[in-house]
């Protein structure tokens, strides 16, 4: 069965770096979009940033472009994303996802959480 | 960006009875329309896709209609296990998808 497995998250001070790992498994990962959507507490859902399967298509969101980079590993079955100089506002579950293929988020990861405070 | 207004923000239906639960987009998102239901401390769960097309093993009492900019999820003869936060989310704009703000389902 389709699994997904974050981990890397944990508590940050503010301008800190912190680096999120996703391995999945249950299909083959490199033929998938892959994508990291957030959801801070008691709020809604973000999409954060996408990869395509080959890595060559990459999609963020305006609130964390040139902070945050994405990349994946199709050899490790593994899906990162690379935080830097991060907020208080970036305080969320980040969940890996399955998506956005076609155009809806199938498979999710049951998240970790990254706590921006000092 | 297309901005997924959800409302209303809280429904309280008793069980046995039908939820309606609605979605409005800023603008036409087509057919391309997603529901999900996320229970506490868990990650959402697709429900449908396409509008009305509902996922792999999703309960035929989850309904899902509409087109453009406005969107129904039904959910009929409610049960306990239905009590949680339910987005809606389009994907007609790409790159970016965007959800709706939840809507929240109560079993009185």
């Amino acid at each position: 069965q389709v699994q997904l497995m974050e981990s890397g998250g944990g508590l940050v001070k503010p301008g800190g770096s912190l680096r999120l790992s996703c391995v999945v498994s249950g299909f083959t990962f490199s033929d998938y979009y892959m994508s990291w959507i957030r959801q801070a507490p008691g709020k809604g859902l973000e999409w954060v940033s996408y990869i395509s399967g080959s890595g060559n298509t990459i999609y963020y969101a305006d609130s964390v472009k040139g902070r945050f980079t994405i990349s994946r590993d199709n050899a490790k079955n593994s899906l990162y994303l690379q935080m830097n100089s991060l907020r208080a506002e970036d305080t969320a579950v980040y969940y890996c996802a399955r998506a956005p293929g076609s155009g809806w988020v199938d498979y999710w990861g049951q998240g970790t959480l990254v706590t921006v405070s000092s | 960006e297309i901005v997924m207004t959800q409302f209303p923000a809280t429904l309280s239906v008793s069980p046995g009875e039908r939820a309606t639960l609605s979605c409005r987009a800023s603008q036409s998102v087509s057919s391309n329309l997603a529901w999900y239901q996320q229970k506490p401390g868990q990650a959402p769960r697709l429900l449908i896709y396409g509008t009305s097309t509902r996922a792999t093993g999703i309960p035929a009492r989850f309904s899902g209609s509409g087109s453009g900019t406005e969107f129904t999820l039904t959910i009929s003869s409610l049960q306990s296990e239905d009590s949680a936060v339910y987005y809606c989310q389009q994907y007609n704009n790409w790159p970016l998808y965007t959800f709706g703000q939840g809507t929240k389902l109560e079993i009185k």
